[in-house]
């Protein structure tokens, strides 16, 4: 079975400060990595995928197999990127079931 | 649509009151998945459907819980004799293949059973 571990409730910080969100997943596979985003009143969203190896509004994130994690960064936050943010698993050739972690709270604060 | 959609948007129910839940995902999309999400909890998984298939349903915390999706298209999720665990938000979610990996969300439905 599958787990994601996000350890962090809750991230304050200042805008322009640098942020990392932690992920730590449990999976004996190949696994797919994605990270969503909930901003307020707004409906989950996918942000970034790890295959992809994109940067979205300024967010990366490595996929470390060595110590199965996936954090989330961003070299200079933005008040505009407070959100809930969620790590999610797929075990790639099993049933592609989105399994996603609790969730971390970031604040940006001016 | 342009998007997952789903109805209602808040549900009151008195314990004991069955309630239907309703998701119109996006058309075309073959993968279904229903997760339920409590206050300061993450996602966890209920069911999925592929096309009109219930392939999962492990994540289903009771007998009480019951989902469908006759014509491969919208779905319904049944919670009968509802109790005051059963709430929270029932999130609904589409994906357009098999293996994408990559889900399109609902805004949702609040469930509050009193």
């Amino acid at each position: 079975a599958q787990r994601v571990t996000q350890p962090e409730k809750l991230l304050s910080v200042f805008k322009g400060a640098p942020v990392e969100l932690k992920c730590n997943y449990s999976y004996s596979g190949s696994p797919e990595l994605f990270w969503y985003v909930q901003y307020s009143r707004q409906r989950l969203q996918l942000l970034l995928r790890h295959i992809s190896r994109e940067s979205i509004k300024g967010f990366t994130a490595d996929l470390n197999k060595g110590e199965t994690s996936f954090h989330l960064k961003k070299p200079f936050a933005q008040e505009e990127d407070s959100a809930m943010y969620y790590c999610a698993l797929v075990a790639s050739g099993g049933s592609y079931i989105p399994t996603f972690g609790r969730g971390t709270s970031l604040i940006v604060h001016p | 649509g342009a998007g997952v959609s789903q109805s209602p948007r808040y549900k009151v129910a008195k314990r004991g009151q069955d309630v239907a839940l309703r998701c119109d995902p996006i058309s075309g999309h073959v993968s279904l998945f229903w997760y339920q999400q409590a206050l300061g909890q993450g996602p966890e998984f209920l069911t999925y459907f592929q096309n009109e298939a219930q392939l999962d349903k492990s994540g289903l915390p009771s007998d009480r819980f019951f989902a469908e999706r006759p014509e491969g298209s919208v779905s319904t999720l049944k919670i009968q004799r509802t109790q005051q665990e059963d709430s929270a938000v029932y999130l609904c979610a589409s994906s357009p293949q098999v293996g994408s990996g990559r889900a399109f969300f609902g805004q949702g439905t609040r469930l509050t059973v009193v």
